[in-house]
């Protein structure tokens, strides 16, 4: 049961292009959101994250879009660079129901690609 | 800040032996760790959750007495993998949370463990 979503396996835009990664989610109970990014052979790196008392972060080229009805995310990156090229994870936890040590549950992840 | 190490960052070993794996965060005490688990093009499957002593919880399907966890300080994590064998072969992934200004989840690099 996947409870995370990211249905498209990839992605590519051309620089300086926005990037629109999606991600949805069926557990009600999740109320924090992340973005990672990896590199192949390497850890996944905290990019953003959101509340689910907000419905937009931002921070610099990357904002995060929250629709808790939908049970919908998305992270834009505006403009692309080549270096965004990665995969992006989504990740959520339900950290008001089980505290701030609850488990992260992530989706497949979508793997971006930047064309020069 | 917030920066974690692994190591090793891969190791080869003969199927039937032993295999530690070592978390550490090197800014930042860290009560909780995680580790997890990620086949080629798949998402991180949360292996089990490591507290600072005390027993690591283990997700459904994780064999404890096959992955031994050790949390012995705040700053240090340690998986052993035992009895190792091929389908063991994976990449594993820790991270460790840092609840100051919003609980978020820092990974480390990865170690790629080859059983033969």
């Amino acid at each position: 049961d996947q409870q995370v979503k990211q249905n498209s396996p990839s992605l590519s835009v051309q620089e300086g292009r926005i990037s629109i990664l999606n991600c949805d989610y069926t557990n009600s109970m999740f109320d924090y959101f992340l973005w990672y990014k990896k590199y192949p052979a390497e850890g996944p790196t905290f990019l953003i994250s959101i509340s689910s008392i907000k419905d937009k972060n931002e921070d610099g080229r990357f904002t995060v879009f929250l629709n808790k009805s939908a049970k919908h995310l998305s992270l834009h990156i505006v403009p692309s660079q080549p270096g965004d090229s990665a995969v992006y994870f989504c990740a959520a936890s339900a950290r008001m129901n089980t505290g701030a040590n609850s488990k992260l549950t992530f989706g497949k992840g979508i793997t971006l690609s930047v064309r020069p | 800040g917030a920066v974690v190490s692994q190591h090793p960052s891969r190791v080869i070993c003969k199927s039937g032996t032993s295999v530690k794996i070592e978390c550490r965060s090197l800014d930042f005490q860290a009560t909780t760790m995680f580790w997890y688990r990620q086949f080629p093009k798949q998402s991180l499957m949360l292996m089990a959750t490591s507290n600072e002593g005390s027993k690591a919880t283990y997700e459904q399907g994780v064999e404890k007495d096959k992955f031994l966890i050790n949390h012995a300080s705040l700053t240090l994590s340690t998986l052993t993998v035992t009895s190792a064998h091929p389908e063991d072969s994976s990449f594993y992934i820790c991270s460790a949370l840092l609840t100051s200004g919003g609980a978020k989840q820092f990974f480390g690099p990865g170690t790629r463990l080859t059983v033969l």
